[in-house]
């Protein structure tokens, strides 16, 4: 069966500092990993993905993510945190067999002080 | 070229009412899945539709709640019935195709309050 953990619940930092937001998944099939963000009484909107071209994968906003099979992580980053990305953010995996849904982690919820 | 669209974006209904959500995917978009977000949890799968077809229900509870994706119209979520425990955001996503490289784009949500 396939699943997604992120490893923190919340990750406060401050503002112009660098962002960690880690994640880890298992499979037994080649994955395509997903970066959402949601911000408050917002829908989801999509970061960055991976869909097995180059490990690390650029997204919007400044964001990336690496893809590292060896350790089966996916973790975001970004080099400097803004006000404007506190929010709440969902790795996300889905596999070729698995007729399309999505598995969502549990989300990591940012917080970005002054 | 609209987004995914769901309304009502809040629903509160007593327990015993039905609740029906909506969901308008993106043009050109055939397939629309449906995903429920209880307080404080990710996401969870509830129902993946083509036009006229179910494809996959699996997160789907067995009673109660039905979902149709019809030739003419918006993709329906339909909960029978409901309890306090059905209160929840409702997200309707949709894509183009069943490529799993692709991301599927959501809607606003539909907020659903059981009194």
């Amino acid at each position: 069966a396939q699943s997604v953990t992120q490893l923190d619940s919340h990750v406060s930092v401050s503002e112009g500092t660098p962002v960690l937001l880690r994640c880890n998944y298992s499979s037994s099939y080649s994955p395509s990993l997903f970066w959402y963000v949601q911000h408050p009484n917002k829908g989801l909107q999509l970061l960055l993905k991976y869909t097995s071209a180059a490990t690390l994968v650029k997204g919007i906003n400044g964001f990336e993510a690496e893809f590292k099979k060896s350790e089966t992580s996916f973790h975001l980053t970004k080099p400097s945190a803004h006000m404007s990305d506190a929010a709440e953010y969902f790795c996300v995996v889905t596999f070729s067999g698995s007729a399309r849904q999505l598995t969502f982690g549990s989300g990591t919820q940012l917080t970005v002080l002054p | 070229n609209a987004g995914v669209m769901q309304n009502p974006r809040h629903l509160v209904r007593r327990r015993g009412q039905e609740a029906r959500l909506r969901c308008s995917p993106m043009k050109g978009h055939s397939h629309v899945y449906w995903y429920r977000q209880l307080p404080e949890e990710g996401l969870k799968f509830m129902v993946y539709l083509q036009k006229e077809n179910i494809i996959d229900e699996s997160g789907m509870p067995k009673e109660r709640f039905s979902a149709e994706f019809p030739k003419e119209g918006p993709s329906i979520l339909r909960i029978q019935q409901v309890v306090r425990g059905d209160s929840a955001a409702y997200f309707c996503a949709s894509s183009p195709n069943a490529d799993s490289y692709n991301e599927q784009f959501f809607g606003p949500g539909t907020r659903l309050t059981v009194l």
